[in-house]
């Protein structure tokens, strides 16, 4: 089946600049939903991504899907600690739904 | 809070036994999903439920079987439990049926298996 591949896997950042985690497919990408899991959390929604090459932007992030709809990308600017966690993107159609593995970040102070 | 709970919070049983996992969605859902997280496997899907009908499958064992409540809530039933199965057990709501729909995930059952 079709996977959904993150990366990087580890993201450490030094508060204050900004850094970028990226989800790709081989194949279409069908919808594209955002996760955030904080350390002992449970994943909680962030965006979703429908049409080829949408921006959408939430304060300090910025989540993108590509023109081709085969890979979708968070941007985060000015990294502070409460963005520590593991961002997940998540695939999905009416019938099938794939997580990646994940970019867990963790932020120098 | 997202609204959906789940209970036990925690579960220590033996290998060869038989669990069950419990949901109750946010008032309103219709929709309940359930996901193993493991350190090596990351979140996986195993199944959805709509509305008391079964939606959609994913990598969920044949000795794992769910089903949803005319209350709309649901149950995981795991059974012959291996050392494996260890694992966070998440289930996740949402108002619609199509698995795009934003999901609120409750906080998780904590299965040991030893």
């Amino acid at each position: 089946g079709q996977q959904v591949m993150q990366i990087p896997q580890y993201q450490h950042v030094q508060e204050g600049e900004d850094f970028t985690t990226y989800c790709n497919s081989s194949t279409t990408l069908s919808n594209i939903q955002w996760y955030k899991q904080r350390p002992g959390g449970h994943p909680v929604f962030l965006i979703q991504l429908v049409k080829s090459g949408e921006v959408k932007k939430q304060k300090r992030l910025t989540f993108q899907f590509g023109e081709a709809k085969k890979n979708s990308s968070l941007h985060i600017t000015a990294t502070q600690t409460t963005d520590v966690g593991t961002y997940f993107c998540q695939d999905s159609n009416d019938y099938k739904l794939s997580f990646g593995a994940g970019t867990t970040v963790t932020v120098r102070a | 809070d997202s609204g959906v709970t789940q209970t036990p919070k925690h579960l220590i049983t033996a290998t060869g036994q038989r669990v069950t996992l419990r949901c109750s969605p946010r008032s309103g859902d219709l929709s309940v999903y359930w996901y193993q997280q493991s350190l090596d496997q990351g979140l996986q899907f195993l199944i959805q439920y709509y509305n008391g009908e079964e939606r959609a499958k994913g990598n969920i064992l044949e000795r794992f079987s769910a089903q949803q409540f005319p209350d709309l809530h649901s149950e995981l039933n795991l059974s012959s439990l291996e050392l494996g199965d260890s694992a966070l057990y998440f289930c996740a709501s949402s108002v619609g049926g199509r698995g795009y729909n934003e999901q609120f995930f409750g906080p998780g059952t904590r299965l040991t298996v030893l």
